[in-house]
């Protein structure tokens, strides 16, 4: 059974600060690997879909690696601001016959303070 | 182009009724998922449709149910509410309903069971 972790679970930085947030797998054959992002009590917003035959996307100030073999991924958040601050969630999908079956970490919380 | 839509957006139960929550795609996107967002949990994935057809279940009890119109929306059904079924509700959408798609979220129902 697959298993994401995030790692921290929470992070609280100074604004300009450049971060990184961990997400680990435990079953390398995925397909495609998803970050999102999450304010408060409000639904997820795409950030960067890696697939599985990529190493990495950029889009702005974010930068997501994807290490299969190993079973983990990072999001590189540069320059970071206040409006960064959420809740970052990675999500995996297997796959497969695993339509629209994403399998989520628990987030890293980040707080960019000014 | 708007995004995924939900209504309502927060909802009052008590146990032992029964809700349907609905879930508008993307215009153009055929395939539809729902998740269940609790604070223990996490994001579970409960169903995916495309074509009106349901091609992946998650692990839940057969009192969440769902279905796809030909029109792409889509409801979820939950009977015999529980207190445990107090959660958010969310759909994602994705264009052709492939795995290497993106998926797409609407803002969530905000589900109370008392």
């Amino acid at each position: 059974k697959q298993e994401v972790t995030q790692i921290p679970a929470a992070l609280s930085v100074p604004e300009g600060e450049n971060l990184v947030l961990n997400c680990s797998f435990t079953d390398s054959a995925i397909y495609n690997l998803q970050w999102f992002r999450q304010d408060p009590g409000k639904g997820l917003t795409s950030l960067l879909l890696i697939q599985s035959s990529q190493r990495e996307q950029t889009s702005g100030r974010l930068n997501a690696s994807l290490d299969k073999s190993s079973g983990r991924s990072t999001l590189y958040i540069a320059a970071s601001q206040p409006g960064d601050s959420a809740t970052y969630l990675c999500a995996v999908n297997a796959g497969g016959t695993s339509y629209g079956k994403l399998t989520f970490g628990q987030g890293t919380i980040l707080t960019v303070h000014p | 182009k708007a995004g995924v839509t939900q209504t309502p957006r927060y909802l009052i139960k008590t146990r032992g009724q029964q809700v349907t929550l609905s879930c508008s795609p993307i215009s153009g996107h055929r395939s539809v998922s729902w998740y269940q967002q609790t604070p223990g949990q996490g994001l579970q994935f409960l169903f995916e449709y495309f074509s009106e057809t349901q091609r992946n279940k998650g692990n839940f009890p057969g009192r969440f149910s769902g279905r796809q119109f030909s029109n792409s929306r889509s409801e979820m059904n939950v009977s015999t509410l529980e207190l445990g079924d107090s959660a958010l509700y969310l759909c994602a959408s994705s264009r052709r309903g492939e795995i290497s798609d993106t998926q797409y979220f609407g803002p969530g129902t905000r589900l109370t069971v008392l």
